[in-house]
C-alpha cells in the first residue's frame, strides 16, 4: 500500500503568512496528488487535484506543486477562512486512495 | 445541483450489523465511480474503498481496514451506493462520508453520517 506522510501535524501562523505543507509518498504515484481542506463538522473541500490544478471556485491564494512523491500546498497570504485542516490524498488508479494524517492550522 | 446525502447510521453493539446508504442525485451516477471514507472522532481522513461504475467493471476496491467485513455496493436504479458493515468494533466509530473524490462529478462529499459502536 502507497503511504502518505504529511507535516507539519501542526502550524501556528498569523493571518498574511505564508504557509507551506508538504506530503511525502512512499512510491511514486507521479502527479496523482489532491489536497483538501476540512473545517470542524464539515465534510472535506477539495482544493487541488492531479498536483497542482487549482479546484473550481477555490481562491488563487492556494497552489499546489510537486510529482513523484514530494508535494508541497502553498497559501500565498494566509486569511481568516483558511484556518482549518488540510490534507492531502494520493489516487492512484490501481491502488486506491491514502490520506495524509492532516495539518492543522492554528492562529498564532 | 450535486447532492450526496448518507444515512442509516447510529449506535451499534460491538459484534453488530449496519448498512449505509448515500442517496445521490444532480448527476449521472451510473458513469461514478464513488467511494466511502471516514474519520474518528478527532482523527484524521481514513479511505474504507470505492465502487467502480457499471460501465467500468462495476468492481470493488478496499482499504486494509475494511476487507472481509465491510462491503460496497450501489443500486444504479435508485441512484444509491451501500455501505454494509459486519462484525463491528469500537474503533468503528466514525463518521462515514460518501463521496465522487476525484473522480466526476470531482470534490462532491456527503454531510456524513455518525456510526457509533458501543455496549
Amino acid at each position: 500500500d502507497i503511504q502518505m506522510t504529511q507535516s507539519p501535524s501542526t502550524l501556528s501562523a498569523s493571518v498574511g503568512d505564508r504557509v507551506t505543507i508538504t506530503c511525502r509518498a512512499s512510491q511514486s504515484i507521479s502527479r496523482w496528488l489532491a489536497w483538501y481542506q476540512q473545517k470542524p463538522g464539515k465534510a472535506p473541500k477539495l482544493l487541488i487535484y492531479k498536483a497542482s490544478s487549482l479546484e473550481s471556485g477555490v481562491p488563487s491564494r492556494f497552489s499546489g506543486i510537486g510529482s513523484g512523491t514530494e508535494f508541497t500546498l502553498t497559501i500565498s497570504s494566509l486569511q481568516p477562512d483558511d484556518f482549518a485542516s488540510y490534507y492531502c490524498q494520493q489516487y492512484d488508479t490501481y491502488s486506491g486512495w491514502t490520506f495524509g494524517q492532516g495539518t492543522k492550522v492554528e492562529i498564532k | 445541483e450535486v447532492q450526496l446525502v448518507e444515512s442509516g447510521g447510529g449506535l451499534v453493539k460491538p459484534g453488530g450489523s449496519l448498512r449505509l446508504s448515500c442517496a445521490a442525485s444532480g448527476f449521472t451516477f451510473t458513469d461514478a465511480w464513488m467511494s466511502w471514507v471516514r474519520q474518528a472522532p478527532g482523527k484524521g481522513l481514513e479511505w474504507i474503498g470505492r465502487i467502480k461504475s457499471e460501465t467500468d467493471g462495476g468492481t470493488t476496491d478496499y482499504a486494509a481496514l475494511a476487507k472481509g467485513r465491510f462491503s460496497i455496493s450501489r443500486d444504479d436504479s435508485k441512484n444509491t451506493l451501500f455501505l454494509q458493515m459486519n462484525g463491528l468494533k469500537t474503533d468503528d466509530t466514525a463518521v462515514y462520508f460518501c463521496t465522487t473524490g476525484i473522480s466526476p462529478p470531482r470534490g462532491n462529499w456527503g454531510q456524513g453520517t455518525l456510526v457509533t459502536v458501543s455496549s
